[in-house]
């Protein structure tokens, strides 16, 4: 089944403490792409992959690291989270065979607190 | 700034009406636009999408329209269904290859 996979689905943690949020899909997607969701603003995109070993930030980078070392898993890493970064967090990816950004598919979120 | 945001953030409709949810669009830039649905507890989900060379595109009980002179996007949900209660989402694509997303519209079906 062509999926996106997020691991934790739920974290609480405190605020300081390093903590990575896996992303994996089987669909051998070049595209990918992480987001977080906050009450009456959307979807803001915090960073995104064209390929391997290209990233670019998103609308909302400040906090947060990528890393795309293969092409299925992107991880989101919080080197020092904050309360302000307590937010629902999605993944994403899409071929880019009809253009980069083209038809996304998400995960189904992390819902990550930051005491 | 640029952003993409839709008119109303609620609409109640009656089951088996047609239900109209707008966006409006600032990026003139933006070459792709695209729906998603969010159902509760669940990530967003692809309805629709329309390039900015088109000015209408339909699918299953669903039909998007695009008006770039007014930069006005719009998603029609014919015979709505309960199934239809969710959140949607308008997005557009810009030339660096983000998508911004509007802040969503609360689609409540009555029965």
């Amino acid at each position: 089944e062509a999926q996106v996979t997020q691991n934790p689905r739920y974290l609480i943690t405190v605020t300081g403490k390093k903590l990575t949020v896996t992303c994996s899909q089987n669909m051998n997607h070049e595209y990918m792409s992480w987001y977080r969701q906050d009450p009456g603003l959307g979807l803001r995109q915090i960073y995104y992959s064209m390929n391997v070993e290209v990233t670019d930030k998103g609308d909302v980078p400040e906090g947060y690291k990528v890393s795309r070392k293969e092409k299925r898993n992107f991880p989101l890493i919080l080197e020092s989270p904050s309360p302000n970064q307590t937010s629902l967090y999605f993944c994403a990816s899409s071929s880019i065979a009809g253009g980069p950004a083209d038809t996304q598919y998400f995960g189904p979120g992390t819902r990550l607190t930051v005491l | 700034g640029e952003s993409v945001g839709l008119h109303l953030p609620t609409l109640s409709v009656q089951e088996g009406d047609n239900s109209i949810i707008n966006c409006a669009y600032s990026n003139s830039a933006s070459d792709y636009f695209i729906w998603y649905k969010q159902e509760s507890g669940k990530g967003p989900q692809f309805i629709i999408d329309i390039r900015s060379n088109m000015d209408k595109r339909q699918g299953q009980r669903v039909t998007v329209l695009l008006n770039k002179t007014v930069k006005h996007l719009s998603l029609q949900i014919a015979a709505t269904q309960p199934g239809d209660s969710a959140v949607y989402f308008c997005a557009e694509r810009h030339n660096d290859y983000k998508l911004s997303f509007g802040a969503g519209t609360t689609v409540t079906v009555r029965a």
